[in-house]
Formats: C-alpha cells, sequence, structure tokens
C-alpha cells in the first residue's frame, strides 16, 4: 500500500487561509468518504482535527476544514495564527482492510 | 477521562522480540476497535495494526505482517503488540489510539496514549 501524496511543506502568513492536498487513487481516497487529518506539533501526539473527510471533532475550531474532489482530499486552515504551524497527515481507508498515512506536510506560519 | 498509556517499549537486538500493552481507562474499551501507529525518528505516522472490538478480526500492514501480532483483554481494557524478528527499521514511538467505532466505522483516532519508544539496534 503506498502512502498518500502530501506537499512536503506549506506556508502563510497569519490571517490567511492554505490548503494541504492529499492525494491517493481511486482505491483509497476516491472510494471511501474516510479520510481524517491530524496536527502533530513536534514532539507532541497527533490530534485528530477532521474526520470522514468534513466532520471535526467537538472543540476543534471552525477554521478547519475538509473537502474532497475525486482521488484528493483536502484539508483548509482559514485565518492562519502562529499555533497552527506544525506537521499534518492525511489518513485514510484503503479497502480490504487496509489503512494508509499521507507523508505529513510541515505548515510553516510566516 | 479518556486515557491511554502505552508501556514495554525499549532496547532489543536485531531478531529479538517485544511485547507493548496500552492501558485504556475513562471509556468503555470493549466497544472501540482499536490501532497501533508508529512513528520513526524524524519521519511520518505508519499505520502497523489494528483490530476489532472482540478481538476476533485483526489487520497489519505489510512491512510487519507475520512478525506482529495485535491482541486485546477486553476485561483488562488492554490492547497488546506482540513485536517477533524485530528489524532496525521498526525503531520508532509506538503509539496506541482508539479508533471511533459506531454503527459505520470511521476509521479515525480520537484518543491517542503518549507513545512509548522501541530501538533496534546491535
Amino acid at each position: 500500500q503506498s502512502a498518500l501524496t502530501q506537499p512536503a511543506s506549506v506556508s502563510g502568513s497569519p490571517g490567511q487561509s492554505i490548503t494541504i492536498s492529499c492525494t491517493g487513487t481511486s482505491s483509497d481516497v476516491g472510494d471511501y468518504n474516510l479520510v481524517s487529518w491530524y496536527q502533530q506539533h513536534p514532539g507532541k501526539v497527533p490530534k485528530l482535527i477532521i474526520f470522514e473527510v468534513t466532520k471535526r471533532p467537538s472543540g476543534v475550531s471552525s477554521r478547519f476544514s475538509g473537502s474532497k474532489s475525486g482521488n484528493t482530499a483536502s484539508l483548509t486552515i482559514s485565518g492562519l495564527q502562529a499555533e497552527d504551524e506544525a506537521d499534518y497527515y492525511c489518513f485514510s481507508y484503503a479497502g480490504y482492510s487496509t489503512l494508509v498515512f499521507g507523508g505529513g506536510t510541515k505548515l510553516t506560519v510566516l | 477521562q479518556v486515557h491511554l498509556v502505552e508501556s514495554g517499549g525499549g532496547l532489543v537486538t536485531p531478531g529479538g522480540s517485544l511485547r507493548l500493552s496500552c492501558a485504556a481507562s475513562g471509556f468503555v474499551f470493549n466497544d472501540y476497535y482499536m490501532i497501533w501507529i508508529r512513528q520513526a525518528p524524524g519521519k511520518g505516522l505508519e499505520w502497523v495494526s489494528h483490530i476489532s472490538t472482540r478481538g476476533s478480526d485483526s489487520n497489519y500492514a505489510g512491512s510487519v505482517k507475520g512478525r506482529f501480532t495485535i491482541s486485546r483483554d477486553n476485561a483488562k481494557n488492554s490492547l497488546y503488540l506482540q513485536m517477533n524478528n524485530l528489524r532496525a527499521e521498526d525503531t520508532a514511538v509506538y503509539y496506541c489510539a482508539r479508533i471511533i467505532t459506531g454503527i459505520q466505522m470511521s476509521y479515525a483516532m480520537d484518543v491517542w496514549g503518549p507513545g512509548t519508544t522501541v530501538t533496534v539496534s546491535s
């Protein structure tokens, strides 16, 4: 199972919006609405921020939103804040009870 | 309060074995699928294995299949990962996590333990 493809890095200024893409195939991202996103600050435990493509867990800021088109899922962070600087990972069900992460994206807030 | 705490990590020589444990508290353990995820130093997250609520169904990443065994003891609110024939590339922080489990599986992890470090080196 190949990892989902994410950009290695993205950046944005405070207040701006950024989007992180997560590209898979018709066998994973494209075939199931089971994409989730995780935020991981350095040295910290990953935190769930989006599940089932668009749903936000209780307590997660509404500045985080998810979407999907075809084989690509996306995470958008609006009103960028310094505390958003972290690594972000997508994760998807890939059929036959297998799961796959994206390679991760480092977000830098300029 | 919902908690997961891993234990059992350490230094092991190549070819050796290790058993990780994950103690759960604050929720009805046997209502949830559980999962092990690892992160090699400086690298991304990697799915290792996950198990159904009763332990009757388990699945593995290709990189560990045949070497690792996931299990659970619902009476003890505990999840385990038996790791055999360890390789240098198994060196990582190992996290246990809870999968959001409902009528439909979400395959999303909403609660994570702090992780336990496994180092495979001679």
